[in-house]
């Protein structure tokens, strides 16, 4: 059974870059058809789509952070990125990674269990 | 890219039925069939309980229905339950290879 865990800094100062890794157990990351995604929860609020690396090998972002955010594989490690610059205390939130079946369908499962993200100096 | 619409807050009682709403644009809900609708229990993430409008994961029960007309996706639960309480949200692909997600019902069960 596919499980995803995310890691990384919980704490992160203004101007610096967030950086998360989700390490994929229980297949691989290069499986066909699968796409792998970031989205976060801003505390109290809702979900937020942030990205993925398509299954078709290109990346999509959300507009509003595109200019900021890099979502990558390693398809070595079997893990994926997320990397996010030039960060503000907007962006304290609950950060989960997912897997997205995307060929002739489209959903997001399973999920991690999530990592809390604090941008505060 | 708005998120998709939905009711803050629905509530029913026991044994009852419940429908939420999820509404989009013909870029995104009305344009595809990859609505899907999670689950999301306090503390926890988010859990797949209906994909590509209408199909159910497997072990999720059938109480659980979706369904959509033109820009508007619906998700309805029926024989209403104490454990169904919870936030749902709604997600959609878009024409921009994108997701949106809408901004989450919280249901109350009386």
């Amino acid at each position: 059974q596919l499980q995803l865990q995310e890691s990384g800094s919980g704490l992160v100062k203004p101007s610096q870059t967030l950086s998360l890794t989700c390490a994929v157990s229980g297949d691989s990351i290069s499986g066909h058809g699968y796409s792998w995604s970031w989205i976060r929860q801003p505390p109290g609020k809702g979900l937020e789509w942030i990205g993925y690396v398509y299954y078709d090998g290109n990346t999509y972002y959300r507009p509003s952070l595109e200019s900021r955010v890099t979502i990558s594989v390693d398809k070595s490690k079997n893990h994926f990125s997320l990397k996010l610059a030039s960060v503000t205390a907007a962006d304290t939130a609950v950060y989960y990674c997912a897997r997205v079946m995307s060929s002739a369908t489209q959903r997001f499962d399973p999920w991690g269990q999530g990592t809390l993200v604090t941008v505060s100096s | 890219q708005s998120a998709l619409t939905q009711p803050a807050s629905v509530s029913g009682s026991p044994g009852q039925s419940i429908t939420i709403s999820c509404t989009g644009t013909s870029s995104d809900v009305g344009g595809y069939n990859y609505v899907s609708w999670y689950q999301q229990r306090p503390g926890k993430a988010p859990k797949l309980i209906i994909y590509d409008v209408i199909s159910r994961p497997s072990g999720v029960s059938n109480r659980f229905s979706g369904s959509k007309s033109g820009n508007t996706a619906s998700l309805t639960i029926s024989g209403l339950q104490a454990d169904d309480e919870a936030d749902y949200y709604c997600s959609s692909f878009t024409s921009s290879v994108t997701e949106v997600f809408g901004g989450g019902t919280r249901l109350t069960v009386l």
